[in-house]
């Protein structure tokens, strides 16, 4: 069966610009996360969803990150003004539920020249 | 204190032994514990999942539980060359969030 798609897999923008990152996650599942990745690093949780709406959107670092779920699906992340510092590898997951094992897939490359 | 602290590595281990991966969490209150393991340049994928103190076995792995020592900890019996990756601890603590270690690079020597 289909895993978790992101789209682009790589993505160069210029300092400042506008970014959207998809995710299109498992057929059938509810919970929908985001994370940002780091070298050497494990996973910096994000953002959360519970169907449509945001459960837990606590790790997003600043006012420039913002995520929607809009049908309870395909979920896009969206970076505004974007900085250096935002270069990363973003990943989204999906699972089941909350406490259930998370899939995630292949990541976007983000770097930010 | 990191929430969860694993040691970075590398953990280099000869083949066909047994690799012994621990990680350590701050919430008494975490509920889920994971192991994703990392290949370079590739996403985190799901090793093991353990909900209740003890042992649960998969094959070649065990994953390894003791919540009243709060730590987590991964045995990879008869260890192949294409078990070398980083191996990524997960916890779910009593907030409902999952935060994950910085990994443990292994390297499987032939």
């Amino acid at each position: 069966g289909a895993g978790v798609s992101q789209t682009p897999s790589n993505k160069v923008t210029e300092k400042g610009k506008y970014v959207e990152l998809r995710c299109d996650p498992i057929s059938g599942h509810t919970a929908l996360y985001w994370y940002r990745q780091s070298l050497g690093q494990g996973p910096e949780f994000l953002i959360y969803f519970q169907g449509t709406g945001a459960a837990d959107d606590s790790g997003l670092p600043n006012d420039r990150f913002f995520a929607v779920r809009p049908e309870g699906s395909v979920s896009t992340l969206k970076i505004q003004r974007t900085e250096r510092g935002d270069s990363a590898v973003y990943l989204c997951a999906s699972s089941l539920g909350r406490y259930n094992e998370q899939f995630f897939g292949p990541g976007t490359r983000l770097t930010v020249l | 204190q990191k929430e969860v602290e694993q040691n970075s590595g590398p953990l280099s281990v000869p083949e066909g032994a047994i690799a012994s991966l621990n990680c350590t969490y701050s919430d008494r209150g975490s509920q889920s514990f994971f192991w994703y393991r990392q290949y370079s340049g590739k996403s985190p994928e799901l090793i093991m999942f353990i909900y209740s103190n003890g042992d649960k076995e998969d094959g070649r792995f065990t994953a390894q539980l003791n919540k009243a020592s709060q730590y987590v900890s991964l045995l990879i019996r008869d260890s192949q060359p294409s078990d070398s990756a980083t191996y990524l601890c997960a916890v779910i603590g009593g907030a409902s969030k999952i935060i994950f270690g910085s990994g443990t690079r292994l390297s499987i020597r032939p």
